[in-house]
């Protein structure tokens, strides 16, 4: 089946050491999102690629980057993770149409991110 | 700027009684919209979405949602709850942004349903 692939599905972090979040698709999407979830709380976006375009959202801490080497992939980089990077991130994918609006969002199961 | 607005932060029914989730939105133009529904620790997987035609959208589950231009509404809504529906449920427009061309998705802030035997 066609589906967005999150790994790890936990992961356990340092304070300040750099962690890496994976995403992967077999959909052929060509826009892929990052969000991040904290407890009780709305998915909130950080960034989105349209194809390899990179769109931060105006908010997004510059501690949060983002890599897409191929149409397949999306990472998410924190370079040095604080105790309020404690979060689920999710990862989703939409296919935009001829006029560049996206459509539906298809979601992974997360990456839930502990940082001690 | 588009916004979504779920009233209810917390709702218990009992097991095979009717449930109704609100939904109001606010945006300029017709939006397309979305419900999506999160058990604990797992990603949202979509309900049902409106993007334009009949008003009343059938969803998987179960689920059905109606589109009130009106009141700017989408109501989800289920005749008959099971115990697997407990879960948090998020509306959600997806739009351009205001003098933008970025599509964004933008959520309310769910309501938890909690469902009694």
């Amino acid at each position: 089946d066609a589906m967005v692939i999150q790994n790890p599905r936990y992961q356990v972090t340092q304070f300040g050491k750099p962690v890496t979040l994976s995403c992967s698709q077999t959909l052929n999407h060509n826009v892929m999102y990052w969000y991040q979830q904290k407890s009780s709380q709305a998915p909130k976006l950080l960034f989105h690629y349209y194809d390899k375009d990179f769109n931060n959202e105006a908010d997004t801490p510059d501690n949060f980057q983002s890599r897409r080497p191929n149409t397949s992939f999306c990472f998410l980089d924190i370079r040095s993770p604080g105790l309020g990077d404690a979060a689920m991130y999710l990862c989703a994918t939409s296919r935009a149409d001829w006029v560049g609006r996206p459509e539906t969002q298809y979601f992974g199961p997360g990456t839930r991110l502990l940082v001690l | 700027a588009q916004s979504v607005t779920q009233p209810d932060i917390h709702i218990t029914v009992s097991e095979g009684a009717s449930l109704e989730l609100r939904c109001n939105y606010s945006y300029g133009a017709t939006p397309y919209l979305f419900w999506y529904v999160q058990s604990p620790g797992q990603g949202l997987q979509l309900l049902l979405k409106y993007f334009s035609g009949d008003t009343l959208v059938q969803g998987i589950k179960g689920f059905e949602a109606e589109f009130k231009r009106s009141q700017s509404s989408f109501n989800l809504r289920k005749p008959s709850v099971h115990w697997s529906d407990a879960a948090e449920y998020f509306c959600a427009v997806g739009a351009l942004e205001s003098g933008g061309s970025n599509y964004k998705l933008t959520f309310g802030k769910g309501t938890l349903l909690t469902v009694n035997p």
